[in-house]
């Protein structure tokens, strides 16, 4: 199995910081990695799909980036709306593993 | 719209058995297959499994072979997963969510299961 492994867990930052995550996995693989945001009581929410391709609908400041072991998701000015917890999904190889999350506060 | 709607809250006892549905409106059903995750209380997320909708192919997480199943009934565009043998780790939020492959492009509201005696 692809283990997948995010930091921080935890990211404390202010509005109009740039965010950076890093998920980090156990085994190269090219692309197939998607970005979730997920808040409370609520379904996760696709931002990234294929390392860097932005879902429809969601803002330009999120982007992603990478390959091999190491992917990023980058808010570029985080807004109040961005408070929430973010997971990285591997699609490279069954079963499809998420990071544990990176919970992003104020 | 693309729409996922899931089945209500269960209370079940250990041992026993839970069946989720989730069905799907606003797009061609069989094109799409169907990821579950679920997510226990203050967890992160957990991907249990994937089912074809076209052929009924299905890959699950290793952790859970032996009870889980998924199925779809493409007579009314409705994707189930039951889990057997529950034990009190199974109480979580379940979700099913369209994806093909590249993302969960669209997910259910999510059905919550307690599993508790």
């Amino acid at each position: 199995d692809i283990q997948m492994t995010q930091s921080p867990s935890t990211l404390s930052a202010s509005l109009g910081d740039r965010v950076t995550i890093t998920c980090r996995a156990s085994q190269s693989f090219s692309s197939w990695l998607a970005w979730y945001q997920q808040k409370p009581g609520k379904a996760p929410k696709l931002l990234i799909y294929k390392a860097s391709t932005l879902e429809s609908g969601v803002p330009s400041r999120f982007s992603g980036s990478g390959s091999g072991t190491e992917f990023t998701l980058t808010i570029s000015s985080l807004q109040p709306d961005d408070f929430a917890t973010y997971y990285c999904q591997q699609y490279n190889s069954y079963p499809w593993t998420f990071g544990q999350g990176t919970k992003v506060e104020v | 719209q693309v729409h996922l709607v899931q089945s209500g809250a269960e209370v079940k006892k250990p041992g026993a058995s839970v069946k989720v549905s989730c069905e799907a409106s606003g797009y061609s059903f069989r094109s799409y297959g169907i990821s579950w995750v679920r997510q226990a209380p203050g967890q992160g997320l957990e991907w249990m499994g994937w089912i074809s909708t076209y052929n009924g192919n299905t890959n699950y997480a290793q952790n859970l072979q032996g009870r889980l199943s998924m199925t779809t009934d493409t007579s009314t565009n409705t994707a189930y997963m039951e889990l057997r043998s529950l034990r009190s780790d199974d109480t979580a939020v379940y979700y099913c969510a369209r994806d093909n492959g590249l993302g969960s492009h669209y997910w259910g509201q999510g059905t919550l299961v307690t599993v508790s005696s």
